[in-house]
C-alpha cells in the first residue's frame, strides 16, 4: 500500500503571497488530518476532514483553510503569507474508526 | 489547551544501553501514539496504547499506557544507531475527536561522542 504523499516537498514563497499544499492519504483512509510543525511550538494541529467535511479545527487564524475531495485527498491553502507560517507542514490519515495517524513526508514551507 | 509533558528533552545514547522517555498529562487521554522522526521527514508510528495499564512492544522497544490515563512511556533496549532521532509521545484526548491529537515537544536522541 502507498503511503501519504504530499507535495511539493519544499516551497519557498513571498510575504502576502498565498500557498496551496496538496496531500494523498493512505488509500482507504477516509480521514485527514494537517498538522503545522515549527522548532518552537512542536506539532501543532491544524485541521481534520473526513468526507469532505471539516470535522474538527485547531486555534489557527482563518488564513488556514482546507478541503478535501471526494477522492479523499486534501489540500491546504494559507493566504497571505507571513514569514511566521514558515514550518514543516505535515499531513496524516487515518483509517475510519482509527486513532493511529500515518504522516507524509510533509511539505517545507519557507516565507521569505 | 492541553499539553503534554514529554521528558527528557534530550540524551545522548551509547549503543548498547537502554533508554527511557515518558509523557505525562493533567488530563485524560484515550489512547496513546509514540512517534519517532527522523531529519526531514514526516513521524513514523512506532506503538499505538488502547487501554489503561496496557504494556505493547514493538522490537527493542516498549511503551506503557499509564493506569491513571495521564502518562505513558516508552523504553528502548539495548540501542544502535539508528535509534538516533526525535521521539514524539501522542495522545487523543478524552472526549477529543479522532483527528485530533495533541504532541508532546518530543525527546531528541544522540549518539554519545
Amino acid at each position: 500500500k502507498a503511503g501519504v504523499t504530499q507535495t511539493p516537498r519544499y516551497l519557498i514563497k513571498t510575504r502576502g503571497q498565498q500557498v496551496t499544499l496538496s496531500c494523498s492519504p493512505i488509500s482507504g483512509h477516509r480521514s485527514v488530518s494537517w498538522y503545522q510543525q515549527t522548532p518552537g511550538q512542536g506539532l501543532q494541529f491544524l485541521f481534520e476532514y473526513f468526507s469532505e467535511t471539516q470535522r474538527n479545527k485547531g486555534n489557527f487564524p482563518g488564513r488556514f483553510s482546507g478541503r478535501q475531495f471526494s477522492n479523499s485527498r486534501s489540500e491546504m491553502n494559507v493566504s497571505t503569507l507571513e514569514l511566521g507560517d514558515s514550518a514543516l507542514y505535515l499531513c496524516a490519515s487515518s483509517a475510519t474508526g482509527r486513532t493511529e495517524a500515518f504522516f507524509g513526508q510533509g511539505t517545507r514551507l519557507t516565507v521569505v | 489547551g492541553q499539553q503534554l509533558n514529554q521528558s527528557p528533552q534530550s540524551m545522548f545514547i551509547q549503543e548498547g544501553e537502554d533508554v527511557s522517555m515518558n509523557c505525562t498529562s493533567s488530563s485524560i487521554f484515550n489512547t496513546w501514539l509514540w512517534y519517532k522522526q527522523d531529519p526531514g521527514e514526516g513521524p513514523v508510528l512506532l506503538i499505538a496504547l488502547y487501554k489503561a495499564g496496557e504494556l505493547t512492544s514493538n522490537g527493542r522497544l516498549t511503551a506503557q499506557f499509564g493506569i491513571t490515563r495521564k502518562d505513558s512511556f516508552l523504553n528502548i533496549s539495548a540501542s544502535i544507531p539508528s535509534d538516533v532521532g526525535i521521539y514524539f509521545c501522542a495522545g487523543q484526548p478524552g472526549g477529543g475527536s479522532q483527528g485530533n491529537l495533541i504532541f508532546g515537544k518530543g525527546t531528541k536522541l544522540s549518539v554519545k561522542p
